[in-house]
């Protein structure tokens, strides 16, 4: 079981917005603004897309936003495209002292229609 | 470009052991803490370990202390993976990732194909 909770599947069609959620603890997402998200494509490595709750690494389109709400962590993803269709992870730092300092979600299939 | 590598994965029997080595281009990369991730075929992340800059400072999973061991050489670029009494359950892609001193990480290798079977 992961450590951070997300939805296993979206979907949306060409356009559309969609949202997907992270849900922690006040020990990582709660407690720190180093939420991240990651996109992975079949058979290719993970992206970073999201970094500090809602940055976009150079490159990354704007279409895609991140926020957070206490213990829960949002991606956005805005307009949506084909290429967009693949699986997201969402991951937080959880503190030095922990046993565990990073952890990631069980990911997110993102379907567009 | 900025750039990682990765080599030494391959079928090994359970009890076994295997290196990873992940080689590093177009940045740095003394100046950066540095990190294994795997996946389970079929499955999500698992943050692996880590090891500081210098290499002075390690972090290892609970699911693999004491039977992994992370190590970097700076003067070759090159980050390594030392994995033994490796079980069904080590079978996976492993990744090598690179820091982002943004808590996050910011460049994935390609990914080495770990099988742990008989």
């Amino acid at each position: 079981q992961s450590a951070l909770t997300q939805p296993p599947s979206a979907s949306g069609s060409p356009g559309q917005s969609v949202t997907i959620s992270c849900t922690g603890t006040s020990s990582d997402v709660g407690g720190y603004n180093y939420v991240s998200w990651y996109q992975q494509h079949p058979g290719k490595a993970p992206k970073l897309m999201i970094y500090e709750v809602s940055k976009r690494p150079s490159g990354v389109p704007d279409r895609f936003s991140g926020s957070k709400s206490g213990n829960t962590a949002s991606l956005t993803v805005s307009g949506l495209q084909a290429e967009d269709e693949a699986d997201y992870y969402c991951s937080s730092y959880a503190g030095s002292n922990n046993l565990t300092p990073w952890v990631f979600g069980g990911g997110t299939k993102l379907t567009v229609l | 470009e900025v750039q990682l590598v990765e080599s030494g994965g391959g079928l090994v029997q359970p009890g076994g052991s295997l290196r990873l080595s992940c080689s590093a281009s177009g940045f740095t990369f003394s100046s950066y803490a540095m990190h294994w991730v795997r996946q389970a075929p079929g499955k999500g992340l698992e943050y692996v370990s880590a090891i500081s800059s210098n290499g002075g400072s390690t972090y290892y999973a609970d699911s693999v202390k004491g039977r992994f061991t992370i190590s970097r050489d700076n003067s070759k670029n090159t980050l390594y993976l030392q994995m033994s009494s490796l079980r069904a359950e080590d079978t996976a892609v492993y990744y090598c990732v690179k820091d982002s001193r943004r808590y996050a990480f910011d460049i994935w290798g390609q990914g080495t194909m770990v099988t742990v079977s008989s």
